[in-house]
């Protein structure tokens, strides 16, 4: 069965500093791999997603993600973290069923931005 | 355009009690999703809808029933509330049900609590 794992609960990084999250994905076939942001309180948003072609996958709000089959990874970078970008992070694995996109989700990584 | 809205926003129920949590699309949607959110295990699928009329069980569908009311409207009931489906629960849509065109929007959320 598919899964997702998402390894680090909770990362504190400096303001200005890079990031990179972590994500390894189980799953037999060729995969539909997604990165979602969840601020305090709100609903999910989607960063970026990979379904085929380049493994290197540009995202909203400067995110990018590589997706690396040898490793079943899928980890998420950044640059520059701004306070803004304080939020739970979620790496997930879509699967198709009966005309449905089930997703199943990691566990996610909290992160936290110091000043 | 709202996109997905749910109703309510919070509701604490006593053990046995039961509730119906609204789910509405706006985006002309064809496929809609019932999640649950709960520390440390990310958000499972509880059940999901890939066209109205049509209705499938998840991850964690025990406790639950679903009506697909209409195109826009996708109800998550609990008939006897018990205190382990105390949780965040999201509702989702998205359109095609196919993860390499599509993407799943997330409703904000129903933080509910069983005593």
């Amino acid at each position: 069965a598919q899964s997702v794992t998402q390894p680090d609960i909770h990362i504190t990084v400096s303001e200005g500093a890079s990031l990179e999250l972590r994500c390894n994905y189980s799953y037999g076939a060729t995969p539909y791999l997604f990165w979602y942001v969840q601020s305090p309180g709100q609903g999910l948003q989607l960063l970026l997603k990979y379904f085929s072609g380049d493994t290197l996958v540009q995202g909203i709000k400067g995110f990018e993600a590589e997706f690396k089959r040898s490793q079943s990874s899928f980890n998420l970078r950044k640059p520059s973290v701004h306070w803004s970008d304080a939020a739970e992070y979620f790496c997930a694995v879509g699967v198709s069923r009966g005309g449905a996109q089930k997703l199943v989700f990691g566990q996610g990584t909290r992160l936290t931005i110091n000043p | 355009n709202a996109g997905v809205t749910q109703t309510p926003k919070f509701q604490v129920l006593k053990t046995g009690q039961s509730m119906t949590l609204q789910c509405a699309q706006d985006m002309n949607h064809n496929s809609m999703y019932w999640y649950r959110q709960d520390p440390g295990m990310g958000l499972r699928l509880i059940y999901y809808s890939a066209s109205e009329g049509t209705t499938d069980k998840g991850e964690v569908p025990n406790g639950y029933n679903v009506s697909r009311l209409n195109k826009r409207e996708f109800s998550l009931r609990l008939e006897s509330a018990a205190p382990s489906q105390t949780s965040v629960y999201f509702c989702a849509s998205s359109s095609h049900g196919s993860p390499s065109t599509d993407t799943q929007y997330f409703g904000p959320g129903t933080r509910l609590t069983v005593l």
